[in-house]
């Protein structure tokens, strides 16, 4: 069965900081997609970043990158210059298949003024 | 630009009484889903439709029916609610095998 864990429930950062968030996985597809969803306390889901597994250059998205390792089935999401906006619950993904999504349990960031 | 649309935001229930949640996209996607979100356990998976007229158990199912006669709309229907299933619900849609989801506000729910 695939899973995801993310083993951070709370993180704090301070205001133009950098945080890591981490997130592992466990499947044996060998082709899939990875992503980081934002949850602002509005509630509404919104996509960060998204990695193919078949490509070895880590997505980068302005602020938001990743940090990829296909072997360690390692997903991480630094976050650099951290702001207020970037307050939010995130979860990580993961896609394979045709239709299925499984997300994590999810990491609370506050940023700090 | 509506994206995805849910309907009701909240709701209260009482014990044994039934309701539907509506999901709306304007976005011609084929793929539909309905999860749920409860503190400490993320999204979980209810059910979901491939297309117009498919639909298929997630990791949740008990409780829950849905339907996708039109293929812009998922109905998700609690026949006869229960306290466990106060919670948060989300609906979500995509376009194809490697898109990333596009999610509704959620609904609360609520059942006493």
């Amino acid at each position: 069965a695939q899973t995801v864990t993310q083993s951070q429930p709370e993180m704090s950062v301070q205001e133009a900081e950098t945080v890591t968030l981490s997130c592992t996985y466990d499947t044996s597809e060998s082709n899939y997609y990875l992503f980081w969803y934002k949850q602002p306390p509005s509630r509404q889901m919104i996509l960060v970043i998204r990695q193919e597994a078949y490509k070895q250059q880590n997505a980068t998205e302005n602020r938001f990158s990743v940090n990829f390792q296909k072997a360690a089935k390692s997903f991480s999401l630094k976050i650099s210059d951290s702001q207020l906006g970037d307050t939010a619950m995130y979860f990580c993904a993961f896609m394979a298949g045709t239709y299925k999504y499984i997300f994590g349990t999810g990491t609370r960031l506050k940023v700090l003024a | 630009n509506a994206g995805v649309t849910q309907t009701p935001k909240f709701r209260v229930l009482k014990t044994g009484q039934s309701m539907t949640l509506l999901c709306a996209q304007d976005m011609n996607h084929e793929y539909m889903y309905w999860y749920r979100q409860d503190p400490g356990m993320g999204l979980r998976l209810i059910h979901y439709s491939v297309g117009e007229g498919t639909t298929a158990k997630g990791e949740v199912p008990d409780g829950y029916n849905v339907s996708r006669l039109k293929k812009q709309n998922f109905l998700l229907g609690l026949e006869s609610a229960a306290p466990s299933q106060t919670s948060v619900y989300f609906c979500a849609s995509r376009a194809g095998a490697a898109g990333e989801l596009f999610f509704g506000e959620g609904s609360r729910l609520t059942v006493l």
